[in-house]
């Protein structure tokens, strides 16, 4: 089954301590990007990847990394986590980069930082 | 400054009659136009999407219109089903400028009741 899959899905943690959410999709996509969805702010782009070892930012990408080592996994990690990283975190996956190109979203990652 | 804009947080309609969610964009540099829509739990579906060579673009019961010189889009639900409940995103992709950035709006929920 087509898919894309995130790790966790749900994470409390707290101020500081690094953390890694991973996304993997095997669909053999090139463009992989991270979101946000925050109330009241909608969906909004961390970074994204159009293809391995390509990477760029996206609108949000402070506190925030990524690396694209493998074509299929793609993780955002927190190097020292803030409250206000508390959010639900989204994966997607397209065949290519642009808008022609539909995303696949995976499930979410609820994130708390206490 | 929201490049994408979704002015209604939430609209209710009857089943069978049309349902109509609207976006507005500033950057006259975005090229591509997509809807995604949300359930609760799960992560973002692509709906429908339009490049900005056309006006209208149609699947189903869903069509979308593009107003380029308003800078506007609408997306078209007809006939309502309760099914379609859910919280729809547009979103905006300016890919021949070098960029491949998705700017998404902040959401309208859309009620359909039976």
């Amino acid at each position: 089954e087509a898919q894309v899959t995130q790790n966790p899905r749900y994470l409390i943690t707290v101020t500081g301590k690094k953390l890694t959410v991973t996304c993997s999709q095997n669909m053999n996509h090139e463009y992989m990007s991270w979101y946000r969805q925050d109330p009241g702010l909608g969906l909004r782009q961390i970074y994204y990847s159009m293809n391995v070892e390509v990477t760029d930012k996206g609108d949000v990408p402070e506190g925030y990394k990524v690396s694209r080592k493998e074509k299929r996994n793609f993780p955002l990690i927190l190097e020292s986590p803030s409250p206000n990283q508390t959010s639900l975190y989204f994966c997607a996956s397209s065949s290519g980069s642009g808008g022609f190109f539909e995303q696949y979203f995976g499930p979410g990652t609820r994130l708390t930082v206490t | 400054d929201q490049q994408v804009k979704q002015n209604s947080p939430s609209l209710s309609v009857q089943e069978g009659r049309i349902s109509i969610l609207n976006c507005d964009y500033t950057n006259s540099m975005f090229d591509y136009f997509l809807w995604y829509k949300k359930y609760p739990a799960e992560g973002p579906t692509f709906l429908i999407s339009i490049s900005s060579i056309k006006d209208k673009n149609e699947d189903g019961r869903f069509t979308v219109f593009l107003n380029k010189s308003a800078k506007h889009l609408s997306l078209h639900i007809v006939p309502s089903q309760p099914g379609d409940s859910a919280v729809y995103f547009c979103a905006a992709s300016a890919g021949t400028s070098g960029t491949y950035k998705y700017i998404f709006g902040t959401g309208t929920r859309l009620k359909v009741l039976a």
